[in-house]
């Protein structure tokens, strides 16, 4: 059973303050990594997306991949209130282009 | 680019009743996935078409639920007959290959 496994939170963090959002997986072939925000009552966005080992930074949002150890995370910086919001982590597991999502995090940004 | 489209936003129907999804993916998309997603929950995948083939569709409670892409573009998911707990959000992406999948609008279902 392929699963992707997200802490549920909610995960509060001030704002201005970096948010740390993690996410670990459970199948080595995996290739492809996303990460979504889902605001209340709206479909899931694409925010980030990782292909391979190491960094990758887009603004405020930095996206960290290590497939030895089968995590990914997503770190924002300067949190703003606008970021108060699910994210969900996806992975690609190859073959036929499956998506195995986790349950999402939710963070909450406190002014 | 135009994105997903899906329609219809909302739909209330009584229990027993019928119901039908559609979704037109982005142009060139080969992937195409139905999801149910319930509140608080992260999306569960019904059925993932590609071109207009079947790649997995093992979530789908197939007494009640189908789903067609026809030509391997647009594509539409039916629910007859309907239970309380098919209340959910009933999203519709697509995707080229193992790239980014993206979302429509989605359409929230209630069941009463």
């Amino acid at each position: 059973q392929k699963e992707v496994e997200q802490n549920s939170g909610p995960l509060s963090v001030p704002e201005g303050a970096i948010a740390s959002l993690n996410c670990t997986y459970s199948d080595r072939g995996s290739q492809s990594f996303f990460w979504y925000r889902q605001y209340s009552g709206k479909s899931p966005e694409l925010i980030m997306s990782i292909y391979s080992n190491g960094d990758k930074e887009d603004g405020r949002f930095t996206a960290q991949l290590n497939k030895a150890s089968q995590y990914v995370s997503l770190l924002i910086r300067d949190s703003q209130p606008s970021d108060s919001a699910t994210y969900l982590c996806a992975v690609n597991t190859g073959g036929n282009y499956q998506l195995i999502w986790g349950a999402g995090t939710k963070l909450i940004i406190k002014p | 680019e135009a994105g997903v489209a899906q329609s219809p936003r909302y739909k209330i129907i009584e229990k027993r009743q019928s119901v039908a999804f559609w979704c037109n993916p982005i142009s060139g998309h080969a992937t195409l996935y139905w999801y149910q997603q319930i509140l608080g929950q992260g999306p569960k995948l019904l059925i993932q078409f590609q071109n207009n083939g079947v790649v997995d569709d093992s979530q789908l409670p197939k007494d009640r639920f189908s789903a067609e892409r026809l030509k391997g573009v647009d594509s539409t998911l039916k629910i007859q007959p309907a239970k309380l707990e098919d209340s959910a959000v009933y999203l519709c992406a697509s995707s080229f290959r193992d790239t980014e999948a993206f979302f429509g609008q989605g359409t929230r279902l209630t069941v009463v």
